[in-house]
């Protein structure tokens, strides 16, 4: 499979518990987006890295949260001290950008539960 | 006001309908516009990906950008029910912040 891959499928936690998610892009993007969305909405942006660096955070992004794309391939994103407003569909995405054209392909997402 | 604004629907329609949905933005900056598709479960998937004002088209797919009026649209012909899904329009400025800002989706059924 030479999608985007995303572990776990489905996280169920207690409130207050640290979580963390993987992703592994299409093995020759350069560009890895992290994405919220919640039912009935559109995927909101998180934060997105160019090979290894962090480029741009939402302030959606609170001090909570915590990404990194160690070496420029896989990317991890922690939750820290979870909350019930942080249960929704966390999306990757990754991207190629050619001649100024950009695409994302996106991975079947983390759905979070907090209880 | 969100910079996009998106009918959440749900619309449903027989099968072999021709379908229609929109997206209205409120930011001119925005450049390249996007429809995703994506089913129950499982991440968005890209269907259209356009640049310049005008139609688009691909199979039953035709993508619409009238900047003028900051409005897009997507039309499906010969709708399938393997077409019911959510549709998510999508966008992007042409520099600046690389994230994309997207709509509500539109839920749709297709009914055989």
């Amino acid at each position: 499979d030479t999608g985007v891959s995303q572990d776990p499928r489905h996280k169920i936690t207690k409130r207050g518990q640290n979580v963390t998610f993987r992703c592994d892009p299409i093995s020759e993007h350069n560009r890895l987006y992290w994405y919220r969305q919640t039912l009935g909405q559109g995927p909101e942006f998180l934060t997105y890295f160019q090979n290894e660096a962090q480029l741009e955070k939402s302030r959606l992004l609170s001090d909570r949260f915590s990404a990194e794309r160690p070496k420029g391939s896989f990317s991890t994103l922690e939750i820290q001290r979870t909350e019930q407003g942080d249960s929704a569909m966390y999306l990757c995405a990754s991207s190629l950008v050619v001649g100024g054209n950009e695409k994302l392909f996106f991975g079947s997402g983390t759905q979070l539960s907090v209880l | 006001q969100k910079e996009v604004e998106q009918d959440p629907g749900p619309l449903s329609v027989p099968e072999g309908a021709i379908v229609s949905l929109n997206c209205t933005y409120s930011n001119s900056a925005f450049q390249y516009f996007m429809w995703y598709r994506q089913y129950s479960r499982k991440g968005p998937e890209l269907l259209m990906y356009t640049y310049s004002s005008g139609n688009k088209e691909d199979g039953r797919f035709t993508a619409q950008v009238d900047k003028s009026s900051k409005y897009i649209s997507l039309f499906i012909r010969d709708s399938q029910p393997s077409d019911s899904a959510t549709y998510l329009c999508a966008m992007r400025l042409i520099q600046g912040a690389q994230k994309l800002v997207f709509g509500q989706g539109t839920r749709l059924t297709i009914n055989p």
